[in-house]
């Protein structure tokens, strides 16, 4: 079974602080993703990553950044956290570029930037 | 942008009961997926269907497409306590996902 791991439940960070969330999957897939969900918008894109050292940007890049240096792993990079940033952090990767792949996530992690 | 859009926002029925949510979309897609969010934790894939698929069947879980009218439904029937959890509808277009803001269903014992 795949199992995608994100390497914190619960951050609490402060403003103008750098912050690195972690996620590490198991099964050797290729596309990994890192989405954003708050109340009433639904998960939205942050950036996707297709191959190891491979980024696009999704929906709302705008004060991330990523990396990915092994394929197993992809890092989610809050240059100077703010307070617009606190919400819940989602990772997921995906098997193979191929249509009609699920999803698999992680647990999440819920960041406050006070 | 978010491409798919449930409907209600908010479900709550008796347990026993089924429960019938609404997902619509805007864009041409290659399949349709449903996915489980229990409070605080990550997603969970149900079901997926393609876009040349009508109809789909996962034990209690039925799902329906339309491209038509680029609508899609989820059907939970005899519905349990354990079902209580949001559900999201996400649009796969050659692996760009797009989610909806999703359906809390709440199941009353």
């Amino acid at each position: 079974d795949v199992k995608v791991t994100q390497s914190s439940r619960y951050l609490v960070k402060r403003t103008g602080e750098k912050v690195f969330l972690e996620c590490v999957q198991d099964m050797d897939h290729e596309n990994m993703f890192w989405y954003r969900q708050d109340p009433g918008l639904g998960l939205r894109l942050i950036y996707f990553s297709y191959d190891v050292k491979m980024k696009e940007k999704g929906d709302i890049p705008e004060g991330y950044s990523v990396s990915r240096e092994k394929k197993e792993r992809f890092s989610l990079i809050l240059e100077s956290a703010s307070t617009n940033q606190t919400s819940m952090y989602l990772c997921a990767s995906l098997l193979r570029p191929s249509y009609n792949s699920p999803l698999h996530f992680g647990n999440g992690t819920r960041l406050t930037v006070t | 942008s978010q491409q798919g859009e449930e409907d209600p926002q908010a479900l709550s029925i008796q347990e026993g009961e089924n429960a019938t949510m609404n997902c619509s979309y805007k864009t041409s897609i290659n399949n349709l997926q449903w996915y489980r969010q229990n409070s605080g934790r990550g997603l969970v894939h149900l079901i997926l269907i393609r876009s040349n698929e009508r109809e789909k069947h996962s034990g209690r879980l039925r799902v329906t497409l339309d491209t038509s009218k680029k609508s899609s439904s989820l059907l939970i029937t005899a519905s349990r306590a354990a079902d209580t959890a949001s559900y999201f509808c996400a649009t796969d277009k050659d692996n760009d996902m797009r989610f909806g803001a999703g359906t809390r269903l709440t199941v009353k014992p």
